[in-house]
């Protein structure tokens, strides 16, 4: 059964900590993205990442990092340095590096909130 | 001025009338465009996407792109209550697949 998969769907962080939100995908894709979603607002992109050991910023990466060790998994990380953490977090991959035609599959999200 | 707009709605229509959504983007160098629907608290799905000037049809979804005009619609016909959602519209380049996304429409379809 393909597709994305984010854990854990909820998560609660306390000021200070540093919390790490999972990505998975077994699409064989080679794009994977974050994105942030704020209560009645658009996706708004943290990371992406068009290859293994490869990824660049977004437009709101302060505060946040990833990781690509493998293909098929995406961590990010939402340190304490991020002043207001609590939003949607979606994760999305797709299979071309180089094409703006490609579709963009979502996982299903986290939620997080700061306590 | 926001890269890619949308009208925040809601957007309240009769069930079996014809919703019509509208996105404007300032981004010349933007060839793809994406419609997904979000219900509440889920994660986005694609509805359509378009690249070329026109329509495009699927089921009871058109999609209409003009680059000229800058804007891009999405119809959807014979509207239903589970067609209450939020439709959110998106924008790539060229390269990268980099999509910028506008603030979504809420469509709110009465039985």
């Amino acid at each position: 059964d393909g597709g994305i998969t984010q854990s854990p769907k909820y998560l609660f962080r306390k000021e200070g900590q540093n919390v790490t939100l999972s990505c998975e995908q077994n699409l064989n894709h080679d794009a994977m993205y974050w994105y942030r979603q704020d209560p009645g607002q658009g996706l708004r992109l943290i990371y992406y990442s068009q290859i293994v050991n490869d990824f660049q910023k977004g437009d709101i990466a302060e505060g946040y990092s990833v990781s690509r060790e493998k293909k098929e998994s995406f961590p990010l990380t939402v340190t304490s340095a991020q002043k207001n953490p609590t939003a949607f977090y979606l994760c999305a991959s797709s299979s071309r590096v180089t094409s703006s035609t490609d579709t963009q599959y979502f996982g299903p999200g986290t939620r997080l909130t700061v306590l | 001025q926001k890269e890619v707009e949308q009208n925040s709605g809601p957007l309240s229509v009769p069930e079996g009338a014809i919703a019509s959504l509208n996105c404007t983007y300032s981004d010349r160098g933007s060839q793809s465009f994406f419609w997904y629907r979000q219900y509440s608290g889920k994660s986005p799905e694609l509805i359509m996407s378009i690249y070329s000037n026109g329509d495009k049809e699927d089921g009871r979804f058109t999609a209409q792109l003009n680059k000229a005009s800058q804007y891009v619609s999405l119809l959807i016909r014979d509207s239903q209550p589970s067609d209450s959602a939020t439709y959110l519209c998106a924008a790539s380049k060229a390269a990268g697949n980099k999509l910028t996304f506008g603030g979504g429409t809420r469509v709110l379809v009465k039985p």
